[in-house]
């Protein structure tokens, strides 16, 4: 079945640094993904989404790239920052019905000083 | 804040209790959505609503049965829950249902089941 996975569970890194969050995909079929954040006692929220027409998507100090080949996404944060700690998920929104997320089980991001 | 908001933040109950879950938005979308969030899955969507019909049920037990008075109010009733069924219950909604309509989360609510 169609599945969204996740290859690290935490990572920690210094205030400052970059910091790089990956996903999986199985489906070669999938051409949306939206990356959410998370953070503690609240909501997902959006971060930033890229199709598959594309293989790179710049925000504010978040880039999303894509390879479709290994299927495979990554979300990259510049200059990371205590505010940046959060669980991080990846969710293919490619499948049909109405706007159906499926989501990946997370990485948590812990930045320290 | 997104503009989705949850009550109560949470809810302890027991197995024969009934209760109901509220989510408002004051945002003006018209599709609304029930998640739930556990420890050990990811998050997974349980139902739809798009102008106020359920458009989505992701294979959900009976004892979960969700209601959607109107575009700006959803709620979860909950009956003869499973101690498996405690979770964080997320609402969200979106502006319709094309799957580029970004969804707005709630905080959701903290539901343990003794």
């Amino acid at each position: 079945g169609e599945s969204v996975g996740l290859h690290l569970p935490t990572l920690s890194v210094q205030e400052g640094d970059n910091s790089i969050i990956n996903c999986a995909y199985s489906n070669s079929a999938s051409d949306y993904f939206i990356w959410y954040k998370q953070e503690s006692g609240k909501g997902p929220q959006f971060i930033i989404d890229i199709r598959s027409n594309m293989d790179k998507r710049q925000g504010q100090r978040v880039t999303v790239l894509l390879n479709k080949t290994v299927k495979h996404l990554s979300l990259q944060i510049a200059a990371t920052q205590p505010g940046d700690s959060a669980v991080y998920f990846c969710a293919d929104a490619s499948s049909g019905g109405y706007n159906k997320l499926i989501f990946g089980a997370g990485t948590r991001l812990a930045v320290h000083p | 804040e997104t503009g989705v908001t949850q009550t109560p933040r949470h809810l302890v109950m027991g197995m024969t209790n009934k209760k109901s879950l509220k989510c408002e938005q004051h945002l003006g979308h018209n599709a609304m959505y029930w998640y739930k969030q556990s420890a050990k899955k990811p998050l997974e969507l349980m139902f739809v609503y798009s102008l106020e019909e359920r458009v989505e049920n992701n294979s959900v037990p009976s004892r979960f049965s969700p209601e959607c008075p109107n575009s700006s109010h959803l709620f979860l009733h909950l009956h003869t829950l499973q101690p498996e069924d405690s979770a964080l219950y997320l609402c969200a909604s979106s502006q319709g249902v094309v799957r580029t309509d970004t969804q707005y989360f709630g905080p959701g609510t903290r539901l343990t089941v003794l």
